[in-house]
């Protein structure tokens, strides 16, 4: 049974520091790996997709790392701003069953 | 673009009450839709897929119920609500590739 877990739970920085969430999955049997965004009492945003074969995906100041032999990813977060204030979660889907499986989740509070 | 919009967007229910959300896709075609729901300090927990109209797979034994009447509206009932319904739902479609995308969600608060 696939399991997804995040690392740290919750975490607080200053403003301007880089940093970077961790996720592991116990199945590498996956089709790929989404990070979302989640802001307080709303949907999720979705801000990087890495298909099971690539490494890395990037979109503006957040980079997002899969090793699937590991069972790992990361996203990293440059120069960090309030604004990035949220619940981030990754996910996977099971190339055996297609649906996708959340971790717990990260929360990040930005200082300013 | 695609957008996923649901309602209402916050629901409070007595115990034993009907529910009924509401999930519709906007701009795609035979999309793969989803209901999960995120309660507090806990996960997301997939509650049902469907993968096309009438076809409705449930996830996990309980209180709720899903249809799909048309390609891109999707529903979530249940005939008595419990105060274990109590949650944040939220609907998702996804295109063959399977990248996901949420709607905005439904608070519900059972009393």
């Amino acid at each position: 049974k696939q399991e997804v877990t995040q690392i740290p739970a919750a975490l607080s920085v200053p403003e301007g520091e880089n940093l970077v969430l961790n996720c592991s999955f116990t199945d590498s049997a996956i089709y790929n790996l989404q990070w979302f965004r989640q802001d307080p009492g709303k949907g999720l945003t979705s801000l990087l997709l890495i298909q099971s074969s690539q490494r890395e995906q990037t979109s503006g100041r957040l980079n997002a790392s899969l090793d699937k032999s590991s069972g790992r990813s990361t996203l990293y977060i440059a120069a960090s701003q309030p604004g990035d204030s949220a619940t981030y979660l990754c996910a996977v889907t099971s190339s055996n069953t297609g649906k996708l499986i959340f971790g717990q989740g990260t929360t990040l509070q930005v200082k300013p | 673009s695609q957008t996923i919009h649901q309602w209402p967007a916050t629901l409070v229910q007595p115990v034993g009450s009907p529910l009924s959300l509401e999930c519709t896709v906007e701009g795609t075609s035979n999309p793969n839709l989803y209901w999960y729901r995120q309660a507090a300090g806990r996960g997301l927990q997939l509650l049902f897929y469907s993968v096309g109209i009438g076809q409705i797979s449930s996830e996990v034994p309980q209180n709720l119920s899903a249809s799909r009447p048309q390609d891109r509206q999707f529903i979530l009932s249940s005939k008595k609500l419990l105060l274990s319904d109590s949650g944040f739902y939220l609907c998702a479609w996804s295109s063959q590739v399977y990248e996901q995308y949420f709607g905005p969600g439904t608070r519900l608060t059972v009393t």
